[in-house]
């Protein structure tokens, strides 16, 4: 069975930083682009992040540029996140999703359980 | 980059009813477009990608059409277990844009 589990969210002050991660299980890890999406409390779907298999090629969205860094470790199986600079705005739950196939051009899935971030003072 | 528009926000319809969603990309996406449904408090589920192809384990009364800008869900017969938001999805490049969502109720 396919298994993504995220952890590392917790409440954070403003100016601070975070490194999430997402733990794989049950598919060949390197053979698939992984990304981050998040979604603020009551909020729709935001794609925040994509890193490519063998990690060459990353993309953010322009809201977390600069300070976010996507990254993996195929060995262990595990994909993370190292947010910098944390805004209030930046409250959410985060989820990682496997994309669905092998191309790199795939829809999302699965999706993991999500971790809280919470930026306040 | 392109934007996903959907429309329309949220609909209130009767158990059995056929309910339409509508996704616009504002460039052209070919058919690189996915539908998620997100039900209160759970985790988006794929329920279509490649714009009509119907993922494993997904009720056939779900369907999905369109090519370029202008996309379709269709449930066919909604039932009670549809309550859910559905978002359209484009995959054609990065950013992989989300629409905002369609917030779908029983009348």
């Amino acid at each position: 069975e396919v298994q993504l589990v995220e952890s590392g969210g917790v409440v954070v002050q403003p100016g601070g930083s975070l490194r999430l991660s997402c733990a794989a299980s049950g598919f060949i890890f390197d053979d698939y682009t992984m990304h981050w999406v998040r979604q603020a409390p009551g909020k729709g779907l935001e794609w925040i992040s994509l890193i490519s298999w063998d990690g060459d090629n990353t993309y953010y969205a322009d809201s977390v540029k600069g300070r976010f860094t996507i990254s993996r470790d195929n060995s262990k199986n595990s994909l993370y996140l190292q947010m910098n600079s944390l805004r209030t705005e930046d409250t959410a739950l985060y989820y990682c999703a496997k994309e669905s196939s092998t191309t790199g051009w795939g829809a999302f899935d699965p999706w993991g359980q999500g971790t809280l971030v919470t930026v306040s003072s | 980059d392109i934007q996903m528009t959907q429309s329309p926000s949220s609909l209130s319809a009767s158990v059995g009813d056929r309910v339409t969603i509508t996704c616009r990309a504002s460039q052209g996406i070919s058919n690189y477009l996915a539908w998620y449904q997100q039900k209160p408090g759970k985790v988006p589920k794929l329920l279509i990608y490649a714009a009509s192809t119907l993922q494993s384990g997904v009720p056939s009364r779900f369907s999905g059409s369109g090519s370029g800008t202008d996309f379709t869900l269709t449930i066919s017969s909604l039932q009670p277990e549809d309550v859910a938001t559905y978002y359209c999805q484009k995959y054609s490049s990065a950013p992989r844009t989300f629409g905002q969502g369609t917030k779908v109720e029983i009348k």
